[in-house]
């Protein structure tokens, strides 16, 4: 069984539209998170959930907005999409607190 | 939190031990040092962490200095499928963000 899955794992789309990524643990993990890896492959935190609550909230624009309808699942919703969104966005989920974190696939976002 | 240097890139032969270096001078006491790795076109996995001790699990082992501003991440016998790029990371425990660098492409050869 897959620990941490993301869908899709590619998606192209055009600029201005709007997107979902999904996100599913079956961990049982409390903490969930989104990250962005760009073209230079530097990994940045942007958002991380635990328990339904945002506790992490990194200067990202507010076109990008975390949705969780249950611990495990945290969905990222893109809107208004621009070329610079393009990149690999990876979900991850570990215990509060925990220092081990489990990475899902990654989504490779094109924007055109 | 603290921030951390490796070389960018590294080769090891294959079945011979893997030694990557991390400097993390300006580390607090309550920062710990965690390793992570990412293989092409994966997502990142958690290798080991550890705060002061030296650590080993299945993967790979953590020596960390006695003055806590550097650590070597040893891979006892390098395979093919190490090959990958590994990250040194150090965070408060409790902090739930990690801040990640360029890390080290290590290259494991025939």
């Amino acid at each position: 069984d897959t620990a941490v899955s993301q869908t899709p794992k590619y998606l192209v789309t055009q600029m201005g539209n709007d997107k979902s990524i999904k996100c599913e643990q079956n961990l049982g993990h409390d903490t969930m998170y989104w990250y962005k890896q760009d073209s230079k492959k530097f990994l940045k935190i942007m958002f991380s959930y635990n328990n339904k609550e945002l506790i992490i909230n990194e200067t990202v624009p507010n076109r990008f907005s975390p949705k969780s309808p249950d611990k495990a699942h945290l969905n990222l919703h893109i809107n208004s999409l621009e070329l610079g969104d393009s990149a690999v966005y990876f979900c991850a989920s570990s215990q509060e607190g925990g220092a081990e974190q489990y990475f899902g696939p990654g989504t490779r976002l094109t924007v055109t | 939190d603290a921030k951390t240097t490796q070389p960018p890139s590294m080769d090891c032969a294959e079945g011979r031990a893997a030694n990557l270096p991390c400097n993390h001078s300006t580390i607090s006491g309550n920062e710990y040092v965690y390793w992570y790795r990412q293989i092409h076109s994966q997502g990142p996995q958690y290798i080991i962490h550890g705060l002061k001790n030296n650590e080993t699990n299945e993967m790979a082992s953590l020596i960390i200095t006695e003055d806590r501003k550097s650590s070597t991440l040893i891979l006892p016998h390098a395979t093919l499928r190490d090959t990958a790029v590994y990250y040194c990371i150090v965070r408060v425990h409790s902090n739930y963000q990690l801040i990640w660098g360029a890390g080290t492409k290590l290259i494991i050869k025939p």
